[in-house]
């Protein structure tokens, strides 16, 4: 079965630097999708990406954060100016459209922390 | 805003038990709703959905009603198996082209043998 593949699956940043966070998702799907989760926390929605543009954010992703399909395969997640609170465990996704019933296909997540 | 709020705590029971973890929503649409689970180590599988009211998701034993009168989609599987420990978490997609996930906290399930 296709699947949602993140690179790396952990990741140990200064704080202040720049991290980013790669996503291959599957490959026939068109809408793309990363979520954090901090420790403990519930899963967040960061942002929703479809035909190489932000489709919606939440008020998490401000501008440190960026998003990009830099070819055709991958999508990536860049947090610049890197800070202590945006350790967690992100994930990518990806579903076939953006109708509601329409399941999201998850990766196993890059954990990132920030010292 | 659009919210899932699943029961406090972790479950701990043993094999061959009744699991039940509850889940309701608040939502000003029409949600899809599905539960999710992370096996240690993993990322989140999708365990079921349901797309509208009264439907019934099912899948490796596991089932969940989506309930429009008390917005509720909870969780059960009549017998449980070791392996069937994990996190599992409840979330909701609105209709409105854009959907985002809203998830609850997720709730740890230990099943001793």
């Amino acid at each position: 079965e296709p699947e949602v593949t993140q690179t790396p699956s952990h990741q140990v940043t200064q704080m202040g630097q720049e991290v980013i966070l790669r996503c291959v998702p599957i490959s026939n799907h068109l809408y793309f999708y990363w979520y954090r989760q901090i420790l403990g926390q519930k899963v967040e929605f960061l942002v929703s990406f479809y035909n190489n543009e932000i489709s919606e954010k939440s008020e998490i992703f401000d501008d440190q954060f960026s998003v990009e399909r830099p070819d055709g395969s991958n999508f990536t997640l860049k947090i610049r100016s890197t800070k202590l609170e945006d350790s967690a465990m992100y994930f990518c996704a990806s579903s076939a459209d953006s109708y509601s019933n329409q399941p999201q296909h998850f990766g196993d997540g890059t954990r990132l922390s920030i010292l | 805003g659009d919210s899932v709020t699943q029961m406090e705590g972790p479950v701990t029971l043993s094999e061959e038990a009744f699991l039940t973890i509850n889940c309701t929503y608040t939502a000003t649409g029409y949600p899809s709703l599905f539960w999710y689970v992370q096996y240690p180590g993993e990322g989140l599988q999708l365990l079921l959905k349901a797309t509208k009211a009264d439907d019934k998701g099912s899948n490796k034993g596991f089932e969940a009603t989506y309930r429009k009168e008390t917005t509720s989609f909870h969780l059960e599987k009549g017998s449980v198996q070791v392996s069937d420990s994990a996190v599992y978490f409840c979330a909701l997609s609105l209709s409105n082209g854009n959907n985002r996930l809203a998830f609850g906290k997720g709730n740890q399930v230990v099943v001793i043998p």
